[in-house]
């Protein structure tokens, strides 16, 4: 089936690192995706993993992927005020549709 | 590229009237996609095209809501008659093959 699913809400304080969880369903997915969605906006792609990798370094990102447990991770090294938002993540599967988790809204506090 | 441009922005309109939401894709996307945002159901797939022909059509809550694509620059989502619960804010993306997809900026419906 499909379903991807992500916790609610992460608190963290300026300058320390935020991880932000992940787990799908379907391990025919061949890239997972992570969305930024800023308030009022709509959703920025901040980077992707192939179903292959296990790691994606991107600056301050780093993206892990347990495909045996199907869990992907998005660390952020040095949070910032301006990363508070929600992030997606979201597997692409074989039919080229993107499934969509349900969002965490990180808030970071000085 | 400008992105993906959506219009209007921001729309209220009166129980029962017909709304109307556009969108133009990134040129030489090949895909795009209508999603619904609300706090309850979060982001909901409604209706995806390949090519201009509707492929997925199974996320469109009820015969209402209808979606056409007559160019590959071009599409429209409508709602008639639109109904409270239809409130939402509405996202169009595009992406090619394989590729990450690309939103506009929304579309904030109220219906009241």
């Amino acid at each position: 089936g499909e379903d991807v699913e992500q916790s609610l809400f992460l608190s963290v304080r300026e300058g320390d690192s935020s991880v932000i969880n992940c787990t799908y369903t379907d391990s025919s997915s061949t890239y997972l995706y992570w969305y930024k969605q800023e308030p009022g906006a709509g959703l920025q792609l901040l980077t992707y993993i192939f179903s292959n990798m296990d790691m994606k370094q991107d600056q301050r990102l780093t993206v892990l992927l347990n495909k045996k447990d199907k869990h992907l991770s998005l660390r952020i090294a040095d949070t910032q005020t301006g990363d508070s938002a929600i992030y997606f993540c979201a597997e692409f599967l074989y039919t080229d549709k993107l499934i969509f988790g349900t969002g965490t809204r990180l808030q970071v506090f000085p | 590229d400008a992105g993906v441009i959506q219009s209007p922005r921001h729309e209220v309109t009166e129980m029962g009237q017909e709304v109307t939401l556009r969108c133009k894709p990134i040129s030489g996307h090949d895909y795009l996609f209508w999603y619904r945002q609300t706090m309850m159901r979060g982001l909901e797939l409604l209706i995806y095209f390949n090519n201009n022909v509707p492929i997925d059509d199974s996320g469109m809550p009820e015969d209402r809501f209808s979606a056409k694509m007559p160019n590959a620059s071009f599409s429209t989502l409508k709602i008639q008659p639109s109904e409270p619960r239809d409130s939402a804010v509405y996202f169009c993306a595009s992406s090619s093959a394989g590729g990450g997809y690309t939103f506009g900026s929304g579309t904030r419906l109220t219906v009241v």
